[in-house]
């Protein structure tokens, strides 16, 4: 089975911290997501990346940047964490060569006091 | 542009009552279409799929799906609700390349005992 693992479930952070957070899969995928998920806004893309060291910005990239050295890790950074910025954060991955399914992580809830 | 619209926000339906949850897209190409579902603070579940072939698919927990391309509709079906249902859906539309991926807004469901 594909695996998705993000490092961390829950996070609590003060505002200005950086933050990381780590999403890796094990199965060779070439594209990888970072969404941001609030009520009432559904899912909206940060990130994404189809590549080792390429990065697209997605829908709402604004105080966040993305990093991707190896083919299996895709990382979120927030410079700054700003209250603003507390949600929860889902990494996703798919292959290029099958069906498009994407496959979720379990999520990351970060709260920023 | 791709969208998916989800016209209902919460359904509530009777444990062992048949549900059907809607969903309508816009794509300019062959679409490949989703349903997955969400529990409380976990991620998200592929429930289903469909790029080709017969225009009724199965998934798991025993959902299925309709593709009616003259409607621009993907819905969701069960013929008994179980308690264990209650959780949020999500419909989507992407492409072969796992890269275009659009969301609809969701459906939650509830399920009265």
């Amino acid at each position: 089975d594909v695996k998705v693992t993000q490092s961390s479930r829950y996070l609590v952070k003060r505002t200005g911290e950086k933050v990381f957070l780590e999403c890796v899969q094990d199965m060779d995928h070439e594209n990888m997501f970072w969404y941001r998920q609030d009520p009432g806004l559904g899912l909206r893309l940060i990130y994404f990346s189809y590549d080792v060291k390429m990065k697209e910005k997605g829908d709402i990239p604004e105080g966040y940047s993305v990093s991707r050295e190896k083919k299996e890790r895709f990382s979120l950074i927030l410079e700054s964490a700003s209250t603003n910025q507390t949600s929860m954060y889902l990494c996703a991955s798919s292959s290029g060569q099958d069906t498009g399914e994407l496959f979720f992580g379990e999520g990351s809830r970060l709260t920023v006091l | 542009a791709q969208s998916v619209t989800q016209p209902d926000i919460h359904i509530t339906v009777s444990e062992g009552a048949s549900l059907e949850l809607r969903c309508n897209y816009s794509y300019g190409a062959t679409p490949y279409l989703f349903w997955y579902v969400q529990s409380p603070g976990q991620g998200l579940q592929l429930l289903l799929k469909y790029f080709s072939g017969d225009t009724l698919v199965q998934g798991i927990k025993g959902f299925e799906a309709e593709f009616k391309r003259s409607q621009s509709s993907f819905n969701l079906r069960k013929p008994s609700v179980h308690w264990s249902d209650a959780a949020e859906y999500f419909c989507a539309v992407g492409s072969r390349s796992g890269q275009n991926f659009v969301f609809g807004p969701g459906t939650r469901l509830s399920v009265l005992p």
